[in-house]
């Protein structure tokens, strides 16, 4: 168990619909990262947080928006939802601002859209 | 940009064989190396890190800054090695944000 923790596990939805993925941090970690995981793509960095402010953006889309809340945990939003955006998603997180400091994987959320 | 290569996506061996997954990255800093083990497409798990210099289930890794590598050991691969291997790549400005490669799958025959 990393001790990062995702809500939901599982998620089925039509398109054009809109979802939130949760994630709580590992205790004592401030930064926060998200992963899109695609069969066709492997793994792309979206968006990165630390302690509450956005830090770094990756390949995410403008139907995609996030935030990290005062208590660290973080919420992925995706809207009109395409086929496309079937994936796992994944939250990480980190103790510190570094570059040595390795990420600790959540166990992702399947998102399938019909 | 940096980028991560991990130019076989497949690789199968037999149990007790030797095993090496290659990774190269492309990078003009000092990046800090990663690899990293996912099973039938679960949580993906730190395996090792350049930094630390140690051996976790057997494998090493060795930062080669001339050949800008960082290929996977193992001496005797066993079957419950069998998963996908991501090398990553950390530069120094980034925090803790990681470049992936694209994965090696590696099957461990009986």
């Amino acid at each position: 168990d990393s001790g990062v923790t995702q809500t939901p596990k599982h998620l089925i939805t039509a398109t054009g619909q809109r979802v939130t993925l949760r994630c709580s941090p590992r205790s004592g970690d401030l930064s926060v990262y998200w992963y899109q995981q695609s069969l066709d793509q492997g793994l792309q960095f979206l968006i990165q947080y630390y302690n509450g402010e956005e830090r770094a953006k990756g390949n995410i889309l403008e139907r995609f928006s996030a935030q990290q809340f005062p208590d660290l945990h973080s919420e992925l939003n995706l809207s009109s939802l395409e086929l496309g955006d079937s994936a796992l998603y994944f939250c990480a997180s980190s103790r510190v601002w570094s570059h040595n400091s390795p990420l600790h994987f959540g166990n992702g959320t399947r998102l399938t859209v019909t | 940009a940096q980028r991560v290569t991990q130019p076989e996506k497949l690789l199968s061996v037999f149990k007790g064989a030797p095993v090496e997954l290659k990774c190269n990255y492309s990078y003009s800093g000092s990046p800090e190396l990663f690899w990293y083990v996912q099973y039938s497409r679960q949580r993906l798990q730190l395996l090792l890190r350049h930094i630390s210099r140690e051996s976790i289930k057997g494998f090493t890794a060795d930062l080669n800054k001339g050949e800008t590598s960082f290929h996977l050991k193992k001496p005797f691969a066993q079957e419950e090695d069998s998963a996908m291997y991501y090398c990553a790549l950390s530069p120094e400005t980034s925090g803790s944000r990681l470049t992936f490669g694209e994965g090696t799958q590696l099957t461990v025959n009986p």
